[in-house]
C-alpha cells in the first residue's frame, strides 16, 4: 500500500523556471518529511527535510511548503538549472519509527 | 561529513552464486543501517532495517534466506546475495542514520549487481 504519493511523475522546465513537485501522505503517524535528489547511478542525497511544526522551509534555493490539515507537502526549486536535472524522491517517516515511505520520484529535466 | 560508502559499485556474476555487498560509515558510528533495492525508473523498496549487534528486521516479501544481513560493526553492515538469479538484478542502496535520536539518514552511492 502506497503510503505517500507523488506528481507529476515526470517535469520539464526551462532554465530559470519553478519547478513544483507534489506529495500527498494519509497516515497522521508521520512527523518527518525529507526530500532526496538522486543522479543516475547514485545513490540519493538528503536535500531539505521539514517536520509539521513549520508550514515552510527554505534552504538555498529548495523550499519545502507543507499544509498539515491538507497532508500534503511540496519541493519548489527556485531560479533552476540544468546541473538540477534528476530523479526527486518525497519521503516521510513515523513518529520513533526509522523507517522511510518513499514517493514514486518524479523525474525533473531543466532545459538550458 | 557523515559519509556512508558501498563495495563494490559494480558487480556481475554468474547466476547461482553469492554476492556480498559492503556498507561502511566514514565518518560516523551508525547504530542502525537500511538496505533497499531499486529497479529502473523505480522508487527505493526498503528490504531489511540492521541494527549493529542484532538481527536484520526484514520487510514482508524479502526472503530473509536469500539476502543475509549482518551488522558486526557500528561502521560495517553487509548484504549477501546469496543463490543469486537474473532477477535478483538490481541497484542496491544502503542507509545509515548518524545517531538513534537523529532524524537524517545517509544514503550510500550504490552498488548495481547484475546476475548472468
Amino acid at each position: 500500500q502506497q503510503q505517500v504519493k507523488q506528481s507529476p511523475q515526470s517535469l520539464i522546465v526551462q532554465k530559470g523556471g519553478i519547478p513544483i513537485i507534489n506529495c500527498a501522505y494519509e497516515n497522521t503517524a508521520f512527523d518527518y518529511f525529507p526530500w532526496y535528489q538522486q543522479f543516475p547511478g547514485k545513490g540519493p542525497a538528503l536535500l531539505i527535510a521539514i517536520r509539521p511544526d513549520v508550514s515552510e522551509k527554505k534552504e538555498g534555493r529548495f523550499t519545502i511548503s507543507f499544509n498539515k490539515s491538507a497532508k500534503q507537502f511540496s519541493l519548489h526549486i527556485m531560479d533552476s538549472q540544468p546541473g538540477d536535472s534528476a530523479t526527486y524522491f518525497c519521503a516521510a517517516r513515523k513518529t520513533s519509527g526509522s523507517r522511510l515511505t518513499f514517493g514514486e520520484g518524479t523525474q525533473l529535466t531543466v532545459n538550458p | 561529513g557523515a559519509v556512508v560508502s558501498q563495495h563494490p559499485s559494480r558487480v556481475i556474476c554468474k547466476s547461482g552464486t553469492s554476492v556480498k555487498i559492503e556498507c561502511r560509515s566514514l565518518d560516523f558510528q551508525a547504530t542502525t543501517m537500511f538496505w533497499y533495492r531499486q529497479f529502473p525508473k523505480q522508487s527505493l523498496m526498503l528490504m531489511a532495517t540492521s541494527n549493529e549487534g542484532s538481527k536484520a528486521t526484514y520487510e514482508q516479501g524479502v526472503e530473509k534466506d536469500k539476502f543475509l544481513i549482518n551488522h558486526a560493526s557500528l561502521t560495517l553492515s553487509t548484504l549477501t546475495v546469496t543463490s543469486a538469479h537474473p532477477e535478483d538484478s538490481s541497484f542496491y542502496i544502503c542507509s545509515a542514520k548518524v545517531g538513534p535520536s537523529t532524524d537524517t539518514q545517509y544514503f550510500g552511492p550504490g552498488t548495481r549487481l547484475t546476475v548472468l
